[in-house]
């Protein structure tokens, strides 16, 4: 395993169209996040998954923002009718789960859109 | 929305002196991390500090944590042009499952 892969690592799409990103987290952890970062600014937090399970949305995630974790391991975020303001780095991380511990996340590359 | 501030924005310094980076967040956590993050990449995992720790040590990295104050700070010793990224603290908070992260601070180290 060679840590968390999301593809594509660029997607450059017309304003309207729909665009889906894929993440693949580390197999033995069962927490999977999307975070969203523009220039100069910190992740900012979109959704959360436990295994399968969609257990926290962030108000950011607008109805035109969808995520899955079909099988509890690799997830996907889509975006319909994307919006200029959409253009972002789309990042995904996953960690373990120990309770009441924390653990430090993994990240992926990340997956750059450009909404034109 | 954000919930760490790091200072300085941004820290230019020469190659061999020590950086430090100051976090200092709003609400009671459970432990606090912070990452590197080069331009156009993702976030990597530096060292996470619990809230009933007061310092810690990975390397060339020391981290200390004040609950009362709500700060921390991260120093980077013998600094190195490869040191040169973003830097962000990251809170995980009581009772929440995913971390918040800060605005980042910007170090650039001259060779």
């Amino acid at each position: 395993d060679t840590g968390v892969s999301q593809n594509p690592r660029h997607k450059i799409t017309k304003r309207g169209q729909n665009v889906t990103f894929r993440c693949d987290p580390i197999s033995e952890h069962n927490r999977l996040y999307w975070y969203r970062q523009t220039l100069g600014q910190g992740p900012e937090f979109l959704t959360y998954f436990q295994n399968e399970a969609q257990l926290e949305k962030s108000r950011l995630l607008s109805d035109r923002f969808s995520a899955e974790r079909p099988k509890g391991s690799f997830s996907t975020l889509e975006i319909q009718r994307t919006e200029q303001g959409d253009s972002a780095m789309y990042l995904c991380a996953s960690s373990p789960q120990v309770r009441g511990l924390g653990y430090g996340y993994t990240f992926g590359s990340g997956t750059r859109l450009t909404v034109v | 929305s954000q919930q760490g501030e790091e200072d300085p924005q941004a820290l230019s310094i020469q190659e061999g002196e020590n950086a430090t980076m100051n976090c200092s967040y709003k609400t009671s956590i459970n432990n606090l991390q912070w990452y590197r993050q080069n331009s156009g990449r993702g976030l990597v995992h530096l060292i996470l500090i619990r809230s009933n720790e007061r310092e810690k040590h990975s390397g060339r990295l020391r981290v200390t944590l004040d609950t009362s104050k709500k700060s921390s700070s991260l120093l980077i010793t013998a600094s190195r042009a490869a040191d040169t990224a973003s830097y962000f603290c990251a809170t995980g908070q009581t009772g929440a499952n995913n971390l918040f992260f800060g605005t980042g601070t910007r170090l650039t180290v001259i060779p």
